[in-house]
Order: structure tokens, then C-alpha cells, then sequence
């Protein structure tokens, strides 16, 4: 059973370009969580996405961040018009229920770099 | 708002000695809280959790207290060993949604 898988691992973008970023869950899993995490800082959550809703995305940016979870295929984060202030690791994570009925599995992250 | 303090930042201690990191939580509603480490450029893993109807919880040298009253609760690893150095994060689930909120860390180091 293939854990979370994010891709790409490494991301470089000149300021202004757009990053997806894309997270398949583990087989099963149909709740998706995003965080942020910033060089030797916490975990900050972004959104938490179930297939074809967004639950929660209190924790979103309001402008150039959106996140989407299709009845097919990955789960998708985007960021347009990027700057250097999202330079960051971003974690995917899923589980089968909601994060508080059984344990959230991460994926290895994806990290951006804007130029 | 749902908000997760964790002390201390950096934590250092020698090899074979006890560990010690705390957390406190705001939101009253929150029933789940696991402890997650991370070691350099990896993902985050489980290593222990523990639920509202439960006040401590042990696994082997890893234990974790909750105080629903106070809402705190800690992670204790005895013994220490050099591979347990790493970045440790506790959360809290919201009661609202369930998602996890994250204290900031603690960087742990256990010199030999």
C-alpha cells in the first residue's frame, strides 16, 4: 500500500509564475489535509479537502491560493502569481475519516522555492 | 481561535536522561492529540497519541499525559538514545472540523 505520495519534491519558480502542487492519498483515504511549514517553523494548516468539497479552508490565504480534490486523480494545491514569501515545504496529508477519528499520514512534501 | 503553544522551542539533553516537552490548547472541544516527529527533510510520523477519555498512555519509552481540565497535555521519552533526536510537534483536533492544529515544535537533541 503506496503511502502519500506529493510531487513534484522540488519546485523552482520566478516570482509571478504559477505552482501546482498535486498529492495522491493513500489507497482508501478520502480526506486531504494541506499544510504549510516555513524553515524551522510549525506545521500551519492550509485546508482540509474531502472528494469534491472543501471542508475547511480556514487556514487558505484569500487570494492566489486555491486547493481542489476531484472525483478522479490528485488532489491539487495552486498558487498563483507566486512571490518569495511562499517559498515553503508543503506537506499533503490524508486518512480515512476526519484527522481526529485515526491517524493522518503525511506525504515527504513538496518544496517551493520562488526566485 | 484553535491555538497550540508547545514548549520549549529546543531541547538538549545527554543520552539516557529523560525528555520532557509540554503543549497547552484552547479549544475546549478538541478530543484527539497525537505527537508527531520529524527528522531532517523527512515527513512528519506518528509516534504516539491520546484521546480525551484517556489521562496518560505509554509505549514503550514514550508516554504521553493529558489534563482535560487544564488542557495540557505532554509527551515524556526516558532514556534517550541519539536516534530520538529530531523536531517533535503535538497537535489538537478542532472540534469544529476535526483538523489537527500544530504547536510550533520542539527541536530535540541528544548528544552521546
Amino acid at each position: 500500500n503506496a503511502g502519500v505520495m506529493q510531487n513534484p519534491r522540488h519546485l523552482v519558480r520566478r516570482r509571478g509564475q504559477e505552482a501546482r502542487l498535486r498529492c495522491s492519498p493513500m489507497k482508501g483515504h478520502s480526506h486531504v489535509y494541506w499544510y504549510r511549514q516555513l524553515p524551522e517553523e510549525g506545521l500551519k494548516f492550509m485546508v482540509y479537502l474531502q472528494k469534491e468539497n472543501i471542508i475547511d479552508e480556514s487556514g487558505m490565504p484569500k487570494e492566489r491560493f486555491s486547493a481542489e480534490f476531484p472525483k478522479e486523480g490528485p488532489s491539487i494545491l495552486r498558487i498563483q502569481q507566486v512571490v518569495r514569501g511562499d517559498s515553503a515545504a508543503y506537506f499533503c496529508a490524508s486518512s480515512q475519516g476526519s484527522a481526529n477519528t485515526g491517524e493522518l499520514f503525511f506525504g515527504e512534501g513538496s518544496r517551493l522555492t520562488v526566485l | 481561535g484553535e491555538n497550540v503553544e508547545q514548549h520549549p522551542s529546543t531541547l538538549s539533553v545527554q543520552e539516557g536522561d529523560s525528555a520532557v516537552i509540554k503543549c497547552t490548547y484552547s479549544d475546549s472541544a478538541s478530543n484527539y492529540f497525537p505527537w508527531y516527529k520529524q527528522e531532517l527533510g523527512k515527513r512528519p510520523q506518528l509516534i504516539i497519541d491520546i484521546r480525551s477519555n484517556v489521562g496518560e498512555k505509554k509505549d514503550q519509552r514514550i508516554a504521553v499525559t493529558l489534563n482535560k481540565t487544564a488542557k495540557h497535555f505532554s509527551l515524556h521519552i526516558t532514556e534517550t538514545q541519539p536516534e530520538d533526536s529530531a523536531v517533535y510537534f503535538c497537535a489538537a483536533s478542532s472540534g469544529n472540523t476535526g483538523k489537527l492544529i500544530f504547536g510550533q515544535g520542539t527541536t530535540l537533541q541528544v548528544k552521546p
